[in-house]
């Protein structure tokens, strides 16, 4: 069965410092990596996914995520954090070669950026 | 590109009425939609997919006789509480899916937040 490891609840790092939030996997076979960022009271917004190709994916508002296979990692990853990135985050994966119904979802982290 | 809108955002019921939540797909067609169920603090967990056309399939655990789901077009797919209890209060969240404009992504709604009293 595949699952997704958020090892932090909670990730907090001061405005314009590099942030991470870091991500691992578990699937049977390639993966297909997503990460989504959600607001309070609202749905997931799409940030990035990896398919194939580049290992680092550059996404949505900045940030960018490396997939590094040897350490079935996806960590999230953003140069200068702003006081507005604060949300919660999910990482999500399923196996490339399954559908969309496969995706699993990681426990969420979330993010405080302090001003 | 890739909207989904929800309907209504948040509503509140009395025990014993249904509750219908619509999700559209505003500038693509959906082939696929799925239904989640969001507790606080915690991660999405699917409770069913819908095929435009076909019945919905549902996870294990979850009651297809009380949460009924319509998927009538590519862009519409409604999800049915019906006898709501207070237990059924949570976070609905409907999501999207299809060959365009990324394929395969999962695009989401903003969610409907349902209290039954």
């Amino acid at each position: 069965a595949q699952s997704v490891a958020q090892p932090e609840d909670q990730v907090n790092v001061a405005e314009g410092n590099p942030l991470t939030v870091k991500c691992t996997y578990s699937v049977s076979g390639n993966p297909y990596l997503f990460w989504y960022v959600q607001y309070p009271n609202r749905g997931l917004q799409f940030l990035l996914k990896y398919i194939t190709g580049d290992n680092l994916v550059k996404g949505s508002y900045g940030f960018e995520a490396e997939f590094n296979k040897s350490q079935t990692s996806f960590h999230l990853k953003k140069p200068s954090a702003l006081v507005s990135d604060s949300a919660l985050y999910f990482c999500a994966v399923r196996p490339l070669s399954g559908s969309a119904r496969q995706l699993t979802f990681g426990s969420g982290t979330q993010l405080t950026v302090l001003p | 590109g890739a909207v989904v809108s929800q309907h209504p955002s948040r509503v509140i019921c009395k025990s014993g009425t249904s509750v219908k939540i619509e999700c559209r797909s505003l500038d693509f067609q959906a082939t696929t939609m799925f239904w989640y169920r969001q507790f606080p603090k915690k991660s999405l967990m699917l409770m069913a997919t819908s095929n435009e056309g076909s019945k919905a399939t549902y996870e294990q655990g979850v009651e297809k006789d009380k949460f009924l789901i319509n998927h009538a077009s590519l862009t519409l797919s409604t999800l049915t509480v019906t006898s709501a209890h207070p237990e059924d209060s949570s976070f609905y969240i409907c999501s999207a899916s299809s060959t365009a404009p990324v394929t395969d992504t999962q695009y989401f709604g903003p969610g409907t937040r349902l209290t039954v009293l």
